[in-house]
């Protein structure tokens, strides 16, 4: 069982340079997210799809976009890469609904020099 | 949004012994989750509560849903040094919102033998 599957697994940046962080899910979850982890913040919503074609903003949207590609695919991206955007960023999916449970994936631990 | 206070920050505790934490909140949450993520993974779920007052156990974990509705409770008896980690508290950040979670600041537990 894949699960939510994250690549890569590591980057390193520079301030300015743009990337693109990949999530696929095989488990036929209609909704997927992306979060962001700092040290001491817990983890932080950036953006989200209930659905395939649909996407919205949480928390902490600003210097992201993303894209829905499909069912199993869920892009980050990132347009000209901060120092603030240094963090660890988990991808997640579920059922869309009440009470339907987020599985994670293992992260992409982002650098921005 | 709602503010999610997670205590304690961490925690030192020998084998065998019990630990508790928990996670207030400035507004009424619906539901609460509990995750736990291992070093170097994403979270895990270990336990969802969906009723005022409700105690559900998964194994040597047990969690509480507040009466008030403004917090919730984890607590692992009997600690093994598996269950060193960062435990974390979420919920839906508003009442319509089932999947955009918000999180605590988590809770860090080292067990030493």
């Amino acid at each position: 069982n894949a699960g939510v599957t994250q690549t890569p697994k590591f980057q390193v940046l520079k301030t300015g340079q743009s990337m693109t962080l990949q999530c696929a899910q095989d488990m036929n979850h209609n909704s997927m997210y992306w979060y962001r982890q700092d040290p001491g913040m817990g983890l932080r919503l950036i953006y989200y799809s209930a659905s395939e074609g649909t996407t919205d903003k949480g928390e902490v949207p600003n210097g992201y976009n993303v894209s829905r590609l499909n069912k199993r695919e869920f892009s980050l991206r990132l347009e000209s890469a901060a120092p603030s955007q240094t963090s660890v960023y988990f991808c997640a999916s579920s059922f869309t609904g009440d009470n339907q449970p987020q599985h994670f994936g293992d992260g992409t631990r982002l650098s921005i020099l | 949004g709602q503010q999610l206070n997670q205590s304690p920050q961490s925690m030192f505790i020998q084998e065998g012994e019990d630990v508790s934490m928990n996670c207030t909140s400035s507004s009424i949450f619906n539901t609460w989750l509990w995750y736990k993520q291992d070093p170097g993974e994403g979270p895990v779920l270990l336990i969802a509560l969906y009723k005022a007052g409700e105690l559900t156990s998964n194994g040597r974990l047990t969690a509480q849903f507040g009466i008030t509705r403004k917090d919730s409770f984890l607590n692992i008896s009997a600690s093994i040094p598996s269950d060193v980690g960062i435990y974390f508290c979420a919920g839906p950040m508003t009442t319509d919102s089932w999947g955009k979670l918000q999180f605590g600041a988590g809770t860090q537990v080292v067990v030493t033998p």
